[in-house]
C-alpha cells in the first residue's frame, strides 16, 4: 500500500533562517506531488506541484522553492523566511489528475 | 486561484440530521472530489466523482454532480458527532493540466 510521509509536524523558526520540508511517498512510483499552504480557518493554496522528477510548476509568486531530486521525493524551501510564510504546510500525491489525491499530517510552520 | 467554492462556509445542525453542502467551479473538470479536514489534521479523500457521472454514494455520502450548473452537492445522511470537522471540494482539470485545485471548505459542526 501506498504511504506519504511529511516531516516535521511543527517548526517554529526565526525571520530570514532558512526552511527544507520534506516528503516521501512509498508504495507507487511517478507520482503527481503537490506542495499546499493553508491559512487558518481557510482552503487551500496550491504552492506547487510536479508530474515528474525536475518537474516543478509554481501556482504563485513566493518565497518559497520546491524542487524533486528523487522520483518519490519533494521539497519544500526557503533561503529567508518571512512572517508571511507562517503557516500549515500539506504535501500530498496523486496517481494522475484523474485520480484522488492522499495527504501527509501536514507540518504548523510558525516564524518568529 | 481558487477553482471551487463551498457553500455555506459554516454549518451547524443536531446530531441525526442530515448535512448539506455544495460547491461551484469554473473551469471544465474531469472529476470532482470531497476531502474531509479534521481541526490541524491532513486532508482525507472520501469520494471522486467523474464528469460522466450525476451521483455516487458512499456510505452515508452521496455526491451529486451538475457539470451544465459546475455545480456539486454533498450529502452527510443521519450525522454523528464524529462528522464534525471541515469539508473541501476539489477539482481535477480537464485537459493540459495535472493540478487540483480546493475550494475555501465548510466547517460542518454536530451538536449532541
Amino acid at each position: 500500500s501506498q504511504t506519504i510521509h511529511q516531516w516535521p509536524a511543527t517548526l517554529v523558526q526565526p525571520v530570514g533562517s532558512p526552511l527544507s520540508l520534506e516528503c516521501t511517498v512509498e508504495g507507487t512510483s511517478n507520482p503527481n506531488l503537490y506542495w499546499y499552504r493553508q491559512a487558518a480557518g481557510r482552503g487551500l493554496q496550491l504552492l506547487f506541484y510536479s508530474v515528474g522528477i525536475g518537474q516543478i510548476s509554481s501556482e504563485v509568486p513566493q518565497n518559497l522553492s520546491a524542487s524533486r531530486p528523487q522520483d518519490r521525493q519533494f521539497i519544500l524551501s526557503s533561503k529567508k523566511l518571512l512572517l508571511s510564510d507562517s503557516g500549515f504546510y500539506l504535501c500530498a500525491w496523486s496517481k494522475d489528475r484523474t485520480s484522488p489525491a492522499f495527504f501527509g499530517q501536514g507540518t504548523r510552520l510558525t516564524v518568529v | 486561484s481558487q477553482q471551487g467554492e463551498e457553500d455555506p462556509q459554516a454549518l451547524s445542525i443536531q446530531e441525526g440530521e442530515n448535512a448539506t453542502m455544495n460547491c461551484s467551479y469554473k473551469t471544465s473538470i474531469n472529476n470532482l472530489q470531497w476531502y474531509r479536514q479534521n481541526s490541524g489534521r491532513g486532508l482525507v479523500h472520501l469520494i471522486l466523482i467523474r464528469s460522466n457521472e450525476r451521483e455516487k454514494h458512499s456510505g452515508r455520502l452521496r455526491v451529486t454532480l451538475d457539470t451544465s450548473k459546475k455545480s456539486s452537492s454533498l450529502l452527510i445522511t443521519a450525522s454523528r458527532a464524529a462528522d464534525t470537522a471541515s469539508y473541501f471540494c476539489a477539482t481535477g482539470p480537464g485537459e493540459g493540466a495535472q493540478k487540483l485545485v480546493f475550494g475555501q471548505g465548510t466547517r460542518l459542526t454536530i451538536n449532541p
